[in-house]
Formats: C-alpha cells, sequence, structure tokens
C-alpha cells in the first residue's frame, strides 16, 4: 500500500512535443505529491509539487493533473526541450505524519531529440 | 546542491570491508534523510533522522548503519559492504510546511 508505480520507463519525444509521465498510488494518506528531476550526475531536485485540495497546478512548461477518485497524478511537460532531458521521479508522502518520508516511484528516462 | 555536501563522490571497495559515507549541510534544516538508488527502483529511504538524538530505519536499513552526529552531519555506515549493496547513495535533507527535500550530489559506490 505504500507503493508509487511510475510510468513508462523510459520516453523519447521529439523536441516541442508533449511529455507525459503518469503514476498511481495505494495509500489513501498521500497528501503530498512532489515530483522530482534528476541530471546525470546529480541529486535529485524538486520540480514541482501539488496537494490533493487542487485538480492541477502549474508552473511554466510543467503541469501537475491530479484525480483523487482514481489516486493517479501525472506530469505534463509542454514544449519539451532537449534540456528537459533527465530522469524524472514522482513522490508521495503523508505531511501530517510528520516524518516527511517520501515515496518514490521508480523513476522515467526522458529523452527529447532535437 | 551546494547547501548538501556529501563525501566521497565516488568509492571502490572490497566486500567484507567497512565505509563510511559522509554527509553534510548548510540549510539549517533538523530532517536529514540517506537513499539508495538502483536503476528501476527509484530511490528508496534506508534511515532518516529528526535530531542528533532520533534515528530511525527506513526500508532497506537491513546492512546498514548511521550517526548524527551533529545537526548539519548525518554519515552512513556500510559495516560489511557486499557486493549487492553496489549502488549511488543520496543525502538529503528535509524543512518548510511540507518537509521538501533537498538531495546532495551522491556518491557512487561500488563494491567489488
Amino acid at each position: 500500500q505504500q507503493q508509487v508505480k511510475q510510468s513508462p520507463q523510459s520516453l523519447i519525444v521529439q523536441k516541442g512535443g508533449i511529455s507525459i509521465i503518469n503514476c498511481a498510488y495505494e495509500n489513501t494518506a498521500f497528501d503530498y505529491f512532489p515530483w522530482y528531476q534528476q541530471f546525470p550526475g546529480k541529486g535529485p531536485a524538486l520540480l514541482i509539487a501539488i496537494r490533493p485540495d487542487v485538480s492541477e497546478k502549474k508552473e511554466g512548461r510543467f503541469t501537475i493533473s491530479f484525480n483523487k477518485s482514481a489516486k493517479q497524478f501525472s506530469l505534463h511537460i509542454m514544449d519539451s526541450q532537449p534540456g528537459d532531458s533527465a530522469t524524472y521521479f514522482c513522490a508521495a508522502s503523508v505531511v501530517s505524519g510528520n516524518t516527511g518520508k517520501l515515496i518514490f516511484g521508480q523513476g522515467t528516462t526522458l529523452q527529447v531529440k532535437p | 546542491d551546494a547547501d548538501v555536501t556529501q563525501t566521497p563522490r565516488n568509492r571502490i571497495t572490497k566486500t567484507g570491508k567497512r565505509i563510511m559515507l559522509e554527509c553534510s549541510q548548510t540549510k539549517g534544516h533538523d530532517r536529514m534523510y540517506w537513499y539508495r538508488q538502483d536503476p528501476g527502483l527509484g530511490l528508496r529511504l534506508i534511515y532518516y533522522s529528526f535530531d542528533v538524538k532520533d534515528i530511525n530505519k527506513g526500508e532497506i536499513s537491513d546492512g546498514y548503519s548511521v550517526s548524527r552526529q551533529a545537526q548539519a552531519k548525518f554519515s552512513l555506515s556500510l559495516e560489511s559492504a557486499i557486493p549487492n549493496q553496489t549502488a549511488l547513495y543520496f543525502c538529503a535533507t528535509g524543512g518548510g510546511a511540507f518537509h521538501e527535500q533537498y538531495f546532495g550530489p551522491g556518491t557512487r559506490l561500488t563494491v567489488t
């Protein structure tokens, strides 16, 4: 019940296209859903996050869509650029539990072709 | 990444050796975490700490131990390294209303 399942494992998109990465969870106590971006040789960095009281959050070209009833959330990267090529991780936590523990998805390696 | 530093960045060691990975942070956060990253498995939590007197096991703590020497320092030890502990290891700090986590640059550990 603690798992977060992420798909696809890898994704190739043409420059200017839309990249979509999906995550699903089981634990209905999760109340914070961040996405992390990781470049080769670097640690993951927080990209964007959402709470379950909203269905969508947008920051620049990055949008999280959240479907509470389906227990799914997704990252959309509009107008994808070669510089977006990285590994993306979704995650979930229970903020009210106060541990701050994040449960991560398996990761998606995105390649944006010029 | 500069707010969270990890040493060493790369390490090759032999089976049975004891090894320590170190983490320091300047973000002033109380919470610190150790993760390991394996291809296809994402990041998995090894240990976490809320302060120097509060250490907690994560989902994969077997074969590992930690020490919180100060608010800013959190080290991970492999008492007797084995090849399946070959992985990328990340330290992170947590702060803010939602305990946002900030990661160090990682240590690539190879156990031969």
